[in-house]
Order: C-alpha cells, then sequence, then structure tokens
C-alpha cells in the first residue's frame, strides 16, 4: 500500500511571495492533518481536513490556510511568505481522523525562504 | 494546556546497553499517547499508541508503557539501526485530533 505522498520535496521561495504544498494520503484515509517541523519548535499542528471540511486549526495566522479534495488529497497555501515559514511541513493522514487514531506521516516537503 | 516534555534530549548507547526514553505529559483528558520514530530527512514513523493507564505495546526492541503522566520507551540490547530520533506526542480532549508534540529523543547507538 503506498504511503503518504508529498509534492515537491524541496521548494525555495522569496519572502513575499506566496507557495502550494500537495498532500496525497494512503487510499482509504479521509483524514488529511499538516504540521510545521522546525529545529526550534519541534512538530506543531497546523490544521485538519475530513470530508473537504477544515476540522480542527492550530494556532497559526491566516496566512496559512488549507483545503481537501472530494478524493481527500489535500494542498496547504502560504501566502506573504517571511523568513520564519522555512521549515519542513509535514503531512500525515489517518483513517478517519477519530481522536486515539494514529496518524500516518509523509515525508514532508522543506520549504526555504531567502 | 497540554505540554509534553522529553528525556534525555539526546541519549548515546553502545550496541546492546538497553535503557529507556521518557515522556511526561500534563493533558485534559488523554485520548491517546502516540511513539514515532523519525530517521534524518524523513517524516515520522508511527510505532505505538497506548491509550491508558497500565497499558504496554511491544515492537521487535521497543516496548512503550504508560502511566497516568508520562510513557517510557524501553529499547533492549539496541542496534545502530535504532538509531533516530524519537518523538511521543499526545492527543487531548482539548486539541480533540491535533497531536500535541515533545521535542524528541535523538538516539544514537554504536557498535
Amino acid at each position: 500500500k503506498a504511503g503518504v505522498t508529498q509534492t515537491p520535496r524541496y521548494l525555495i521561495k522569496t519572502r513575499g511571495q506566496q507557495v502550494t504544498l500537495s498532500c496525497s494520503p494512503i487510499s482509504g484515509h479521509r483524514s488529511v492533518s499538516w504540521y510545521q517541523q522546525t529545529p526550534g519548535q519541534g512538530l506543531q499542528f497546523l490544521f485538519e481536513y475530513f470530508s473537504e471540511t477544515q476540522r480542527n486549526k492550530g494556532n497559526f495566522p491566516g496566512r496559512f490556510s488549507g483545503r481537501q479534495f472530494s478524493n481527500s488529497r489535500s494542498e496547504m497555501n502560504v501566502s506573504t511568505l517571511e523568513l520564519g515559514d522555512s521549515a519542513l511541513y509535514l503531512c500525515a493522514s489517518s483513517l478517519d481522523g477519530v481522536e486515539g487514531s494514529p496518524l500516518h506521516f509523509g515525508n514532508g516537503t522543506r520549504l526555504t525562504v531567502t | 494546556e497540554d505540554q509534553v516534555t522529553q528525556s534525555p534530549e539526546a541519549l548515546r548507547l553502545q550496541e546492546g546497553e538497553s535503557s529507556s526514553l521518557n515522556c511526561s505529559y500534563t493533558v485534559s483528558g488523554l485520548r491517546g499517547l502516540f511513539w514515532y520514530r523519525q530517521d534524518p530527512g524523513k517524516g515520522p514513523e508511527f510505532l505505538f499508541t497506548l491509550y491508558s493507564a497500565g497499558e504496554e505495546k511491544e515492537k521487535e526492541r521497543l516496548k512503550a508503557t504508560l502511566t497516568k503522566k508520562e510513557s517510557f520507551l524501553h529499547i533492549t540490547a539496541p542496534k545502530p539501526e535504532d538509531s533516530a530520533t524519537y518523538l511521543c506526542a499526545v492527543q487531548s480532549n482539548q486539541a480533540g485530533t491535533a497531536l500535541i508534540f515533545g521535542k524528541g529523543t535523538t538516539l544514537s547507538v554504536s557498535s
């Protein structure tokens, strides 16, 4: 069974630009979550989507947004990039997102903002 | 506020030298505690879920245990391929489906 796939693997952007990251969950998984990983803060929750609806949201500014499509694939967008947005962005999927269900992570997109 | 603290930050072991990693947590109603392994340049790999105090799970050289305040990941006779960062995370009543992660323990096992 294929795992969670994230594209692209690496991105270099300039301050002020916007970026879109893509995630394909494990087949049959309907919940997709996004996390930001930095050396200083570790892994932090961005948001979770289930059946095309945002079900949960972390404490990030409105520049961070996402969406989920009918095939469960998800995208996240960051507008007006700042240097501090440089991080590894991880997507995770679970079967139904029920509390207590394990998340399965992709290998992430490494975003560098210059 | 939900909080997860892992110790030590880094651990160096000789091959075969058993040890334990600690994960202390403070949450508003525990829904699940998760252990992940992360290798450099990769996403976290799911290891275990524990739901209630007293529960234990095992996988090869790893054993996870849970009390009301902390979880331990015991590594028995580690091998160099066990070298990785081990992450602990919790789901709580307050955070819902979000995982609250600790900063991790980086384990290095030398032969």
